[in-house]
């Protein structure tokens, strides 16, 4: 069955460490979405990816990096600079329509990522 | 400042009610609206809205979008204890020519449905 698969479910990091969350997708889509969600609150955009080899930054991409070598693939960095990282991370993809519509996002399960 | 804001933020119902569900938005070049149903997990989609005053149903959930007054209402009918989740409200903005694909969500409504 094709879908978006993250891993690790559950990440611990120690201050000062970087850390990377994986992201793989089959579904062949050519965009892909990292987002972070805090408790209480809606899911906010770290990085995006529309094709291959570029991607922009979302409104919290501070702290954070992102690499984007294979369509399937959009790994997420979580870097020391990142002062408060404790959160639940999204992995999103979907195939970016030329018409009005759009597509919807198909997310995987998540990672939660705490400071020990 | 592009926002989608949702209300309530959080409620609790019994088995049977009906509840509903409210996102409003400020977004330049509205390209669509979406709603997810969030367990512990990944956001799972429910609708996408594009055109105003068209229900879209599924079972007892449909959704109505008012592009003039910048709002949509997610209604359940006949809840049951598995409607318990979050549900997120989301706006596609058109950036320029180009369809991004990029949503901004809203806080989400946590609903939890008692027996």
């Amino acid at each position: 069955d094709g879908g978006i698969t993250q891993s690790p479910k559950y990440l611990f990091r120690k201050e000062g460490q970087n850390v990377t969350l994986s992201c793989e997708q089959n579904l062949n889509h050519d965009a892909m979405y990292w987002y972070r969600q805090d408790p209480g609150q809606g899911l906010r955009l770290i990085y995006y990816s529309q094709i291959v080899n570029d991607f922009q930054k979302g409104d919290i991409a501070e702290g954070y990096s992102v690499s984007r070598e294979k369509k399937e693939s959009f790994p997420l960095t979580v870097t020391s600079a990142q002062k408060n990282p404790t959160a639940f991370y999204l992995c999103a993809s979907s195939r970016p329509s030329g018409t009005v519509d759009g597509r919807p996002q198909h997310f995987g399960d998540g990672t939660r990522l705490s400071i020990l | 400042e592009d926002k989608v804001v949702q209300s309530p933020l959080s409620l609790v119902v019994h088995e049977g009610d009906t509840v509903t569900l409210n996102c409003s938005y400020e977004v330049t070049n509205f390209r669509s609206l979406l709603w997810y149903k969030q367990e512990k997990k990944a956001p799972t989609f429910l609708f996408m809205l594009t055109s105003s005053g068209i229900e879209k149903k599924s079972g007892r959930l449909s959704s109505i979008l008012d592009k003039k007054e910048l709002f949509s209402i997610l209604n359940i009918t006949a809840t049951q204890t598995g409607d318990s989740a979050v549900y997120l409200c989301a706006v596609g903005p058109l950036m320029g020519s180009s369809n991004t694909g990029k949503l901004i969500f809203g806080q989400g409504t946590t609903l939890q449905v008692k027996p």
